[in-house]
């Protein structure tokens, strides 16, 4: 029973072009939304995070935006740049745990 | 000077053997967590201690005891390894809620043959 979802197991995008990673979740009750980025052989390095009483947060190429009535977040990256080339997991936080999504492979093409 | 370190990066083991994984974090942060990635990818928490008491300790069979001596020192042992036991093992640690991420060790890839 996955309560985070990233249905995408890939993206390849251009480089220089805008990258969205899409997220779904079925709990209403989590109260913060991240996204963590990994590289192969590394842990999960926390990227950025949104509160569930906001729709948007950004920080720098980065930027999350939450549906909450959709139960949808997205993360925008802009420009793409080859180093964002990783697994970009979406994960939700409550009951003092987080919960994480299955990750995209994002693949930045020159 | 990383910040939360895990023992070994790699192990490589028999059915029915026990091992353990160690791992420490020199942040100050106040709980400590392990993940388990399947072969599926899903990243599952497993257990999550603070201030050396269990806080979190998900469906995990009982083969697997977390132990913590000090708030710094999150290990984990595993007994009788079964197949299924292959998988790579995530400690990470937190401080203030979830609400500022964890941050993550590296990992530690156990195969079990």
């Amino acid at each position: 029973d996955q309560q985070v979802k990233q249905n995408s197991p890939s993206l390849s995008v251009q480089e220089g072009r805008i990258s969205i990673l899409n997220c779904d979740y079925t709990n209403s009750m989590f109260d913060y939304f991240l996204w963590y980025k990994k590289y192969p052989a590394e842990g999960p390095t926390f990227l950025i995070s949104i509160s569930s009483i906001k729709d948007k947060n950004e920080d720098g190429r980065f930027t999350v935006f939450l549906n909450k009535s959709a139960k949808h977040l997205s993360l925008h990256i802009v420009p793409s740049q080859p180093g964002d080339s990783a697994v970009y997991f979406c994960a939700a936080s409550g009951d003092d745990k987080i919960i994480f999504g299955k990750g995209t492979r994002l693949h930045i093409l020159p | 000077d990383t910040a939360v370190s895990q023992t070994p990066k790699y192990l490589v083991t028999q059915m029915g053997n026990d091992k353990s994984i160690k791992c420490e974090q020199n942040l100050g942060h106040d709980t400590m967590y392990w993940y388990k990635q399947d072969s599926k990818k899903f990243l599952k928490i497993m257990f999550s201690y603070n201030n050396k008491e269990l806080i979190i300790n998900e469906t995990v069979p009982n083969r697997f005891s977390p132990k913590s001596p000090d708030k710094a020192h999150l290990n984990l042992h595993i007994n009788s390894l079964e197949l299924g036991d292959s998988a790579v093992y995530f400690c990470a640690s937190s401080q203030a809620g979830t609400t500022y991420g964890y941050t993550f060790g590296s990992g530690t890839r156990l195969t079990v043959v």
